[in-house]
């Protein structure tokens, strides 16, 4: 299994630009989510997703969409790039639909710089 | 309101002696913790996690936390810090469709 994989690892933007970032497993998981990491503020959720079909906002949404058209791919999309986007992106994926008791898998990450 | 601190946002120690990484937390019901770790440039990797089975649990390279109701804290520990457990370590609950991470807490190993 490749776990979860995440592309691209790296991005530079412009302000305004859009873009998606990609993220798969390969795990047959139900939840899917997409974090940000900004120094001195841990993770926070932007969007999540509790099965194909069903998506719902998180702590940080504005700016992003998602889409989960199929049980693996979880995309982010950047609509209109800000310089506050600027940040680490981490998708995670878990077996159930809750999160109690769940482990999460971690992607290696996309380090986003949006100009 | 906080739903998860990290007392330390950086702790240094020698190689060869304790660590004691401290988080508390607040919930109104008891949530599953969770203990993360991130080497550098890589993605977050679980430790260990306490789902109410037992209040001291065990993880990965010799690394446990206890589970303290009354003190509402899940510090983590190990007995002799290697080289290797240099990194960035998270404590995390579980929020209804959420993880709530803390701020995080740096750890650095003297050779």
């Amino acid at each position: 299994n490749a776990g979860v994989t995440q592309t691209p690892k790296f991005q530079v933007l412009k302000t305004g630009q859009s873009m998606t970032l990609q993220c798969a497993q390969d795990m047959n998981h139900e939840y899917m989510s997409w974090y940000r990491q900004d120094p001195g503020m841990g993770l926070r959720l932007i969007h999540y997703s509790v099965g194909a079909g069903i998506t719902d906002q998180g702590e940080v949404p504005n700016g992003y969409n998602v889409s989960r058209s199929t049980t693996e791919d979880f995309p982010l999309r950047l609509l209109s790039a800000a310089p506050s986007q600027t940040s680490v992106y981490f998708c995670a994926s878990s077996r159930g639909r809750g999160l109690y008791q769940e482990t999460q898998y971690f992607g290696p990450g996309t380090r986003l710089l949006v100009l | 309101a906080q739903s998860v601190t990290q007392l330390d946002s950086h702790v240094s120690v020698s190689e060869g002696t304790p660590v004691l990484l401290r988080c508390n937390y607040s919930s109104s019901y008891s949530p599953s913790l969770f203990w993360y770790v991130q080497h550098p440039n890589k993605g977050l990797q679980l430790l260990l996690k306490y789902t109410s089975a037992a209040t001291l649990v065990k993880g990965i390279n010799g690394f446990e936390a206890e589970f303290k109701k009354s003190e509402t804290s899940f510090h983590l520990t190990k007995p002799s810090a290697h080289m290797s457990d240099a990194a960035e370590y998270f404590c995390a609950r579980t929020g209804a469709n959420n993880l709530f991470f803390g701020t995080g807490t740096r750890l650095t190993v003297i050779p």
